[in-house]
């Protein structure tokens, strides 16, 4: 069965700190992975990777994919409130995102 | 462009009625999807739509029907109504299936009591 499993569950941390999340994938057919932010509504996309150690960045967030190892990281470095939110990671099996749970992102002030 | 509306943004349904969850999209994407994320969980598929006259089942497909006579529209219908059922249910779109991103619709939080 694809799964996909997000760690740590929840995070908090200090403003200005930088975090890592964790996104472990076992699909059966991959083709690409997805980082979403969902902050109370929707989730927005950030980032799509399909080739290993090719690095995405957008300002402060960065992403990088190991197909080898099957995981992906999300950095968020200089970390603000306004990043405070759930951070998805889907992963394409088969023409169907499968999504993990989650990492719940909170940044004090 | 108002990119993916839906309706209603809440409802509470009693066990055993019925009711249609509507979504449009005005970017002329081929690709729909209606989801449903529980507390604490991620999202799952119910059904997605390659396109006006095809639908097919994702991976929560029962309780739950679909048609897409039109590019735009994509609604989700609920029968019976089950306090299963209780979640946040998403509608997203996008242009090329899972190639792009696809965008979200600001979600219906639907109970059933």
């Amino acid at each position: 069965e694809d799964k996909v499993v997000q760690s740590p569950l929840s995070l908090v941390v200090h403003e200005g700190d930088t975090v890592t999340l964790n996104c472990s994938y076992e699909v059966t057919n991959f083709r690409s992975l997805l980082w979403y932010k969902q902050e109370k509504k929707a989730p927005t996309f950030l980032f799509m990777l399909t080739s290993s150690g090719i690095e995405k960045k957008s300002g402060r967030l960065s992403s990088i994919l190991d197909k080898k190892e099957l995981f992906s990281i999300l950095n968020i470095t200089a970390t603000q409130t306004g990043d405070s939110a759930v951070y998805l990671c889907a992963v394409d099996s088969n023409y169907q995102l499968i999504w993990g749970a989650g990492t719940k992102l909170i940044i004090k002030p | 462009n108002a990119g993916v509306t839906q309706t209603p943004k809440f409802r509470i349904l009693k066990i055993g009625q019925s009711m249609t969850l509507q979504c449009t999209q005005d970017m002329n994407h081929n690709y729909m999807y209606w989801y449903r994320q529980d507390p604490g969980m991620g999202l799952k598929l119910i059904y997605y739509s390659v396109g006006a006259g095809i639908t097919d089942k994702g991976e929560v497909p029962n309780g739950y029907n679909v048609s897409r006579s039109t590019t735009e529209d994509f609604p989700l219908r609920l029968e019976l109504a089950a306090p299963s059922q209780t979640s946040v249910y998403f509608c997203a779109s996008s242009y090329s299936g899972t190639k792009n991103e696809q965008f979200f619709g600001p979600g219906t939080r639907l109970t059933v009591l």
